[in-house]
């Protein structure tokens, strides 16, 4: 099973916007409204920031939000804070044999 | 409040085995999915494995034969053996509360080393 293609890095200033891309293919993104989102400091666990595409765990900022279009998956964080700062992993279910697939990550940095 | 905490790594030659264990506090182990994830050093995240509440197991390719995920009720904690391990299974690895394939809940990780 292939990673989801995720951009290496994006960076904007804090209060803009930005989003972030999630490829994958019509055995993955495009069959499944599945996708989920993480956000990781550096020496941390993942914490889960979107499921099922676009639904937020309590206690995650409104700020994060996420959508889906064909084969492509995408995380938009408006209101760029410092603590944003932190890589960015999509997931999304692929059938039951190989249950998950990752993005390779998003580096982003906070201007 | 959900708690999950990975013990049982370490350092190990290669073809040697350990076991991963992963104790889980409020909330229950077998009613729900359980998954390994693991993280190697400066890369991403990778899916290794899930058991799912009604005992069905699935691995990634990359371990399939070589890793078996299980869990014990009565100590509300989820394993994972892993066998003739190669130097491509160093990683940190998580346990994750698994919910219609998202992972709500982490543990801290444990980091496996395979060396000689």
């Amino acid at each position: 099973q292939s990673a989801l293609t995720q951009p290496a890095s994006v960076s904007g200033s804090p209060g803009q916007s930005i989003t972030i891309s999630c490829t994958g293919t019509s055995s993955d993104v495009g069959s499944y409204n599945l996708v989920s989102w993480y956000q990781q400091h550096p020496g941390k666990a993942p914490k889960l920031m979107i499921y099922e595409v676009s639904k937020r765990p309590s206690g995650v900022s409104n700020r994060f939000s996420g959508s889906k279009s064909g084969n492509t998956a995408s995380l938009t964080i408006s209101g760029l804070q410092a603590e944003d700062e932190a890589d960015y992993y999509c997931c999304s279910y692929a059938g039951s044999s190989s249950h998950v697939v990752f993005g390779g990550g998003t580096k982003l940095t906070v201007l | 409040e959900v708690q999950l905490v990975e013990s049982g790594g370490g350092l190990i030659q290669p073809g040697g085995s350990l076991r991963l264990s992963c104790a889980a506090s409020g909330f229950t182990v077998s009613s729900n999915y359980m998954s390994w994830v693991r993280q190697a050093p400066g890369k991403g995240l990778e899916w290794v494995s899930v058991i799912y509440s009604g005992g069905s197991t699935y691995y990634a390719d990359s371990v399939k034969g070589r890793f078996t995920i299980s869990r014990d009720n009565s100590k509300n904690t989820l394993y994972l053996q892993m066998n003739s391990l190669r130097a491509e299974d160093t990683a940190v690895y998580y346990c994750a509360r698994d919910k219609d394939t998202a992972m709500h809940s982490w543990g801290q990780g444990t980091l496996v080393t395979v060396s000689s």
